[in-house]
């Protein structure tokens, strides 16, 4: 498996912008995470789905974030309009539910919002 | 509320073995997971401790009390490359991270 695979792997955009990260989740997993991490904050989770179904989004930090997962092998993140606070790393994770098993993380997507 | 309090740093040499120390509150808990993360790269999952107890794999252990909510990561044989940052990590409904403990290992 090529694990957990986001997209792109690095983003500069303008205020004000659209941006849209991907994220393709290990095959059989049915829980998938977004994570943002700064220095300031740490690894916050933004939101989590199982099933496709989005169980908690008190992490979004707000209405300009949202998340999508249309499909067992899809999912994004979109924030609109972006500001220079939303730069992060943004990293996706996927498991299975009831596994004791970690999470697989992505290799993150590195936001810069000018 | 919510909390996990780790060290934010720790040093030590070649080796050595080291503890990380994690104490958590939260309102619901299925377990402890410790995460190693490389300057620039991706978490990557450790350890899971689900029952009380010490699990072990290969150099590095992991131990849990809920009667206490603490944990420890537990390195031993320390070698240049464990140089990273530490996480421990609840599991309640999703998983949510400490701010880490950034382990310095010198020759």
């Amino acid at each position: 498996d090529a694990g957990v695979i986001q997209s792109p792997r690095h983003e500069v955009t303008e205020m004000g912008q659209e941006v849209t990260l991907r994220c393709k989740p290990i095959s059989g997993h049915n829980s998938l995470f977004w994570y943002r991490q700064t220095m300031m904050r740490g690894l916050e989770l933004l939101i989590y789905f199982n099933n496709n179904v989005p169980i908690d989004d008190s992490g979004m930090p707000e209405d300009r974030f949202s998340a999508k997962m249309p499909n067992a092998s899809f999912s994004t993140l979109k924030i609109q309009p972006s500001e220079p606070r939303d730069s992060a790393v943004y990293f996706c994770a996927s498991s299975f539910t009831q596994g004791t098993g970690g999470y697989t993380f992505g290799s993150g997507t590195r936001l810069t919002v000018v | 509320g919510q909390s996990l309090e780790q060290p934010s740093e720790v040093t030590a040499v070649e080796g050595a073995i080291v503890q990380i120390n994690c104490t958590y509150q939260t309102s619901g808990f299925y377990g402890l997971s410790w995460y190693q993360q490389h300057d620039g790269g991706a978490p990557t999952f450790l350890s899971y401790n689900g029952l009380d107890g010490l699990e072990e794999t290969g150099r590095f252990s992991s131990f849990l009390s809920r009667s206490d909510s603490y944990g420890y990561l537990l390195l031993q044989e320390l070698q240049m490359k464990d140089s990273a940052s530490y996480f421990c990590a609840v599991r309640d409904q999703g998983t949510r991270f400490g701010a880490g403990t950034r382990l310095t290992v010198k020759p």
